[in-house]
């Protein structure tokens, strides 16, 4: 009830394209859903966010799409560089419930963006 | 501005002994959360804190323990060490309990159990 499940485990892609994580939940609870990014020997950070009253939001090369009805949302990254080669990891949040700060995050997923 | 402190950065334990890691929220932050990420998995909620008072609680052992102090400081205990307990242990602060809030993490303590 409370995962997130995230696919796939690692992406390779060639600089400039497009490469898309998807992350799918159960708890129809979750009404706040982060895009963290993580470079190795450092904690994660706050790529972008959505609500689920929001179909797609767009921050610079970052776009979530969120479907409600599927339970599913997905990161796609536009133009994509090797310094975007990291881990990513999609969280879910019930902010209405009794554990504000929990974030349940997906299984992260490696990609690697080759010059 | 200082992000989220955490210290110490690397530790190395031995089975059965007790460990303590600090941390120090972004000023003005009063929700201090921690979390464990096993290498090769996403972070896991142990606990929140909020105005010193233990705000939600993951699915983790007695063994494990946390406060919060009046500067809004934290500390996480883990007692009698397992060698299951190496991961890295995240800090993350966020301005209050509000859901939403965006929540900053620090760059973790490494534990390693040997």
């Amino acid at each position: 009830q409370q995962q997130v499940k995230q696919s796939p485990q690692s992406l390779i892609v060639q600089k400039g394209g497009i490469p898309i994580i998807n992350c799918a939940y159960e708890n129809t609870a979750f009404d706040y859903f982060p895009w963290y990014q993580q470079f190795p020997g450092k904690g994660p950070a706050l790529l972008i966010a959505i609500r689920p009253d929001v179909s797609e939001k767009k921050e610079g090369r970052f776009t979530i799409s969120f479907n409600k009805s599927a339970k599913q949302f997905s990161l796609h990254i536009m133009d994509s560089q090797p310094g975007d080669s990291a881990t990513y990891f999609c969280a879910a949040q019930n902010a209405g419930g009794t554990s504000y700060g929990k974030l349940t995050f997906g299984q992260g997923t490696i990609l690697t963006v080759h010059p | 501005d200082a992000g989220v402190t955490q210290s110490p950065t690397h530790l190395i334990k031995t089975r059965g002994q007790q460990v303590t890691l600090r941390c120090s929220p972004i000023s003005g932050h009063k929700s201090v959360s921690w979390y464990q990420q096993v290498l090769g998995q996403g972070p896991q909620f142990i606990f929140q804190y909020y105005e010193k008072e233990e705000r939600g609680r993951g699915n983790f052992p007695d063994r494990f323990s946390a406060r919060q102090f009046p500067n809004y400081s934290s500390e996480l205990n883990v007692n009698a060490l397992l060698l299951g307990d190496s991961a890295l242990y995240l800090c993350a602060s966020s301005l209050s309990l509000r859901g939403g809030n965006t929540i900053y993490f620090g760059e973790g303590s490494w534990l390693t159990v040997v």
